[in-house]
């Protein structure tokens, strides 16, 4: 049982380039969420998905786009790398999602993605 | 955008010394109050998740306490070892934006 899983583990990137963050979990867990960390600024949220098939953006979503392909895998696109999204991402994942029960929900956090767009 | 505001941002303390810090969230619209446990090179890891006015959850030396009408929750360490070391984050759930927003988190070092 490996829980929440993330690739790559360290990226750099010239900007303009794109490349996709991918994330598994393997606890059938209905929700999963991306967030970018920043010194001094905590965890930020850029898009969830809340249960299959479905997307919403967080705080902080202009500049990637998301895709949840299977209720195991969701997968965080960069279109045109800048600076500004230098970052260690982290995917995490909790059963119910972000309605009804989730507020109680205890989300589960991959080992993150230590992005550098030069 | 909540302001959930955590502090202090860092802290020093000596192996054996009892700790605090505060994280303060809008006490409107207030559903649950999350504590993670985050170490160097690791993961986030749930600590309490915290619901009630007056609240108050406990794992070995490490306990919470919530204030929901004030909007702030208290995370204590009694007798602090070195493995405590690790950022301590609060996150804030209400029903208005149906996520969980997190605060900057306090950076605990226990030194030996």
């Amino acid at each position: 049982n490996a829980g929440v899983t993330q690739t790559p583990k360290f990226q750099v990137l010239k900007t303009g380039q794109s490349m996709t963050l991918q994330c598994a979990q393997d606890m059938n867990h209905n929700s999963m969420y991306w967030y970018r960390q920043d010194p001094g600024m905590g965890l930020r949220l850029i898009y969830y998905s809340a249960s299959e098939g479905t997307t919403d953006k967080g705080e902080v979503p202009n500049g990637y786009n998301v895709s949840r392909l299977n209720k195991r895998e969701f997968s965080l696109r960069l279109e045109s790398a800048a600076p500004s999204q230098t970052s260690v991402y982290f995917c995490a994942s909790s059963e119910f999602g972000t309605s009804g029960f989730g507020s109680t929900d205890t989300q589960y956090f991959g080992p993150g993605t230590r992005l550098t767009v030069l | 955008i909540l302001n959930v505001e955590q502090s202090p941002q860092s802290l020093h303390v000596q192996e054996g010394d009892s700790t605090n810090f505060t994280c303060s969230f809008p006490s409107s619209n207030f559903y649950a109050l999350h504590w993670y446990r985050w170490e160097t090179a690791k993961s986030p890891e749930a600590l309490f998740v915290m619901t009630l006015n007056g609240d108050e959850k406990k794992k070995g030396r490490i306990s919470a306490t919530l204030n929901t009408k004030e909007g702030y929750s208290y995370l204590y360490i009694k007798g602090s070892q070195p493995e405590d070391s690790a950022t301590y984050l609060c996150a804030f759930y209400n029903n208005a934006g149906n996520m969980l927003t997190f605060g900057g988190g306090t950076r605990l070092m226990v030194k030996p």
